[in-house]
């Protein structure tokens, strides 16, 4: 089994509708964040978590909103999805600052 | 933002031959590392260097590190066709706690 898994892995939906994506790890780390990718550029933070009781925005935050449920669990909502957050999103893990561990993404459509 | 950039975009070679991306960036870094990406998948750590080290291998990769320049070499060996994808940099921040990634080198290795 995977070690970090994001459901949906693929999902197509209309402007203003809420959307949430899920991820789950079985590494037992403690910090876990998202990531967008959009086409031919670098993957860039949206919120991070080092705890259950932790959560930080990272650079493009505006327009999502994360949840930790557990310390294996971590979710990213869109309110009210608009077109440009149309992108790849990778769920990761990671030991304190070492090496992350990513999920297999989410690709997210919206029209 | 401290992304990296890798220099270059788009590389592409026979198999067999030796494959060299670069990356730069622009504050004092804790520890870079490299990640390799499979078309839409998600990202695979490949090695680690900290700060304080130059060079660093792990089987048929080469990574250095200058920090007097700024800049990290990621030297893949005897390329095969199997090492087509994205390369990715990334830095820790000195007293910061998450990683900033580059833009990506995509390498195509032609059999």
């Amino acid at each position: 089994d995977a070690d970090v898994t994001q459901t949906p892995r693929n999902r197509i939906t209309k402007t203003g509708k809420r959307i949430m994506l899920e991820c789950s790890q079985t590494k037992g780390h403690d910090r876990m964040y998202w990531y967008r990718q959009d086409p031919g550029l670098g993957l860039r933070l949206i919120y991070y978590s080092f705890d259950v009781k932790d959560i930080n925005k990272g650079e493009i935050s505006d327009g999502y909103s994360v949840s930790r449920q557990a310390q294996a669990k971590f979710s990213l909502s869109l309110e009210s999805a608009i077109p440009n957050q149309t992108a790849l999103y990778f769920c990761a893990t990671s030991d304190r600052e070492r090496e992350q561990f990513f999920g297999p993404g989410t690709r997210l459509t919206v029209l | 933002s401290q992304q990296g950039e890798e220099d270059p975009q788009a590389l592409s070679i026979q198999e067999g031959e030796n494959a060299t991306m670069n990356c730069s960036y622009k504050t004092s870094i804790n520890n870079l590392q490299w990640y390799r990406q499979n078309s839409g998948r998600g990202l695979v750590h490949l090695i680690l260097i900290r700060s304080n080290e130059r060079e660093k291998h792990s089987g048929r990769l080469r990574v250095t590190l200058d920090t007097s320049k700024k800049s990290s070499s990621l030297l893949i060996t005897a390329s095969r066709a199997a090492d087509t994808a994205s390369y990715f940099c990334a830095t820790v921040k000195t007293g910061a706690n998450n990683l900033f990634f580059g833009t990506g080198t995509r390498l195509t290795v032609i059999p």
